[in-house]
């Protein structure tokens, strides 16, 4: 149980262009899902906390006007990074926390990786 | 605030020795969740342990085991007979409440050798 899936797992995109990331909780409803970005040989940086039918809370640095993100029901949220460049080129993850749960632990997106050229 | 201090960039150990992964903490809560993350090549995070504050026990898990010591702040991992399945980057993280942000350490890869 408690499986997150993320989609796409791979994606190219063109500078200027904007691309839509989707996290699913697949077994479970997450009433809070949580973005990361993770560059290489580093640890994972939190963006945004989302929460199902309010607005996300993005983290001091973050845009949130790049970087949009969705929660629109219990098991998706969706983070858009629009007019994208290539320093957004990065590996981004998201998690997401299951009310249910015995323990406290946030559940974990395989990634993707987001490529701008 | 919160923080999480990792002090080992990077270890190497031989197959089926043991070796602990250090990790510090700092925060002026009483409850608390410490975690150790995997992260292989995959990029998959993977819970490894966890830990509730409020127990004294130190968690175990197989091969793995954690030294909690709460009152200075330190959770270490300790990983006993290591495989080459072990390598990895490990995260030790910080977890206040079930919907609060998880503050993670910067980690420590390790690299099990032949």
């Amino acid at each position: 149980g408690a499986v997150v899936s993320q989609h796409p797992s791979r994606v190219i995109c063109k500078s200027g262009t904007s691309v839509k990331i989707e996290c699913r909780s697949l077994d479970f409803q997450a009433t809070t899902m949580f973005w990361y970005r993770q560059f290489p040989k580093q640890s994972l940086m939190l963006m945004a906390t989302s929460n199902e039918g309010s607005k996300a809370t993005y983290e001091q640095g973050v845009e949130k006007d790049k970087f949009l993100i969705n929660h629109a029901s219990l098991t998706l949220s969706t983070l858009t990074v629009t007019s994208a460049h290539p320093e957004d080129s990065s590996f981004y993850i998201c998690s997401a926390s299951a009310p249910g749960s015995t323990f406290y632990e946030q559940y974990f997106g395989p990634g993707t990786r987001l490529t701008v050229t | 605030a919160q923080t999480v201090t990792q002090s080992q960039p990077e270890m190497s150990v031989q197959e089926a020795e043991t070796v602990t992964l250090s990790c510090t903490y700092d925060t002026s809560e009483n409850n608390y969740y410490l975690f150790w993350y995997k992260q292989p090549p995959s990029r998959q995070m993977i819970l490894v342990i966890r830990q509730e504050a409020y127990k004294q026990q130190n968690a175990t898990e197989n091969r793995f085991s954690v030294n909690f010591q709460k009152a200075a702040k330190s959770f270490s991992l300790k990983i006993s007979d290591s495989q080459l399945g072990d390598t990895a980057m490990y995260f030790c993280a910080y977890l206040m409440n079930r919907d609060d942000k998880i503050i993670f350490g910067k980690g420590t890869r390790l690299h099990i050798l032949p």
